[in-house]
């Protein structure tokens, strides 16, 4: 069964700072990989899809690699805003039928203005 | 563009009830899901229909019934609503051939009383 993982659960930074937000899956056989935006109360905002075959992706500040072999992404934060406060959810899919997504459980962030 | 509606945005009922949860999608994509969000789950995946009249169990079925007679509905129900699906839930979408890139509804928050 698929496991996805993300460190850290929470984060907290002042603004201005880059960071990065890691994931890690234990199934490498996967279709794509998505990272998502969560604000309080809100539904997830899709960021970013990074296709197996793909190495990373990007749009504006933030940057998504990918390396499949080692079960592990990344999504880098260029300069951080207040308003980049958020949880960040991680998920993956093994298939590209109708199979769903497989997340982690999020990191919290939170940039200090 | 409306994208994805879910109805009611939030909801109270009490153990035994029948409840059903509304999704709703204005793109004519092809397949939807349901999720549930629970703190120390992250989300899960209920059910998913890959086309009108087609339907699947995902990790978290029991309990649950789905229907699509019309490609742009999917509704959740709980036939005997149990505290434990006190939940947020969420209706997801995609086309095709977009890699597998789902796009989220606002979610429900069901209180199970």
């Amino acid at each position: 069964k698929q496991e996805v993982t993300q460190i850290p659960a929470a984060l907290s930074v002042p603004e201005g700072e880059n960071l990065v937000l890691n994931c890690s899956f234990t199934d490498s056989a996967i279709y794509n990989l998505q990272w998502f935006r969560q604000d309080p109360g809100k539904g997830l905002t899709s960021l970013l899809l990074i296709q197996s075959s793909q190495r990373e992706q990007t749009s504006g500040r933030l940057n998504a690699s990918l390396d499949k072999s080692s079960g592990r992404s990344t999504l880098y934060i260029a300069a951080s805003q207040p308003g980049d406060s958020a949880t960040y959810l991680c998920a993956v899919t093994l298939g590209g039928g109708a199979d769903g997504l497989t997340f982690g459980k999020g990191t919290h962030l939170i940039i200090q203005p | 563009d409306a994208g994805i509606t879910q109805s009611p945005r939030y909801k109270i009922t009490e153990t035994g009830r029948q409840v059903t949860l509304m999704c709703h999608q204005t793109w004519s994509h092809s397949y939807m899901f349901w999720y549930r969000q629970d703190l120390g789950h992250g989300l899960r995946l209920i059910y998913y229909s890959a086309a009108a009249d087609i339907t699947d169990k995902g990790e978290v079925p029991d309990g649950y019934v789905v229907s699509r007679s019309k490609t742009e509905n999917f509704p959740l129900t709980l036939e005997s609503a149990t505290r434990s699906q006190t939940s947020v839930y969420f209706c997801a979408s995609r086309r095709p051939s977009s890699y597998n890139e789902q796009f989220f509804g606002p979610g429900t928050r069901l209180t199970v009383l």
